[in-house]
């Protein structure tokens, strides 16, 4: 099971940071990933992960503003976001894997807007 | 970046027809491993994405055998054989092979 949390509304320029707890699985065996979806529109990938954290993987429109990360012992993975745009409102999901991402959490929203 | 195209996006069908979805990749998906790493997901309203298929053809637990995914190369398909009432939603294909990962635009499955 994957549960978000940190969502909320931010003013653009802002911060927030995305948790992501699991459980149920050895958290360390799986690379982990972000995917977002802003309202109405599809599922976009955003970060990435390896299971030992020494490895990331970032889209293009957040390379420089987000930083993904992960706690091991908290079997907890992060979405640091820093200077947040419009753009940037969707939900965000938490996912295992990288090559066939087989569990979703149920998502946290978040709003950028002043 | 790979890019995925979905057609139809839109799909409007009639209770118990078959439906199909058609995902075009613009390279070929097959990983070092061997592996093709091309996905099918499922999101019905208001949920969060469900993985239906994995690798082309692997069917995940729970998941009704009237679904099924076919396809080799650069274009792949999902099929229905007889569509549901619990079929309605969005349908995804995703490539996991190739930085950055990339998603169809999404299918649209209504019920006529």
């Amino acid at each position: 099971q994957l549960l978000e949390s940190g969502g909320g509304l931010v003013q653009p320029g802002g911060s927030l940071r995305l948790s992501c707890a699991a459980s149920g699985f050895t958290f360390t065996s799986f690379a982990m990933t972000w995917v977002r979806q802003a309202p109405g529109k599809g599922l976009e990938w955003v970060s990435s992960i390896s299971g030992d954290g020494v490895i990331t993987y970032y889209t293009d429109s957040v390379k420089g503003r987000f930083t993904i990360s992960r706690d091991n012992s908290m079997n907890t993975l992060y979405l640091q976001m820093n200077s947040l745009r419009a753009e940037d409102t969707a939900i965000y999901y938490c996912v295992r894997g990288i090559f066939i991402m087989d569990v979703w959490g149920q998502g946290t929203t978040v709003t950028v807007s002043s | 970046d790979v890019v995925l195209t979905q057609s139809p996006l839109s799909l409007p069908v009639t209770l118990g027809q078959p439906a199909s979805i058609s995902c075009r990749s613009s390279q070929g998906l097959v990983y070092s491993d061997g592996n093709t790493n091309l996905n099918w997901f499922q999101q019905r309203p208001g949920q969060s994405p469900r993985r239906l298929i994995y690798r082309i053809s692997n069917r995940d637990s729970g998941v009704p055998d009237r679904f099924s995914g076919s396809g080799s190369g650069t274009d792949f398909t999902l099929k229905i054989s007889r569509v549901e009432a619990e079929d309605v939603g969005v349908y995804y294909c995703m490539q996991g092979t190739h930085w950055p990962r990339t998603f169809g635009q999404g299918t649209k499955v209504e019920i006529k």
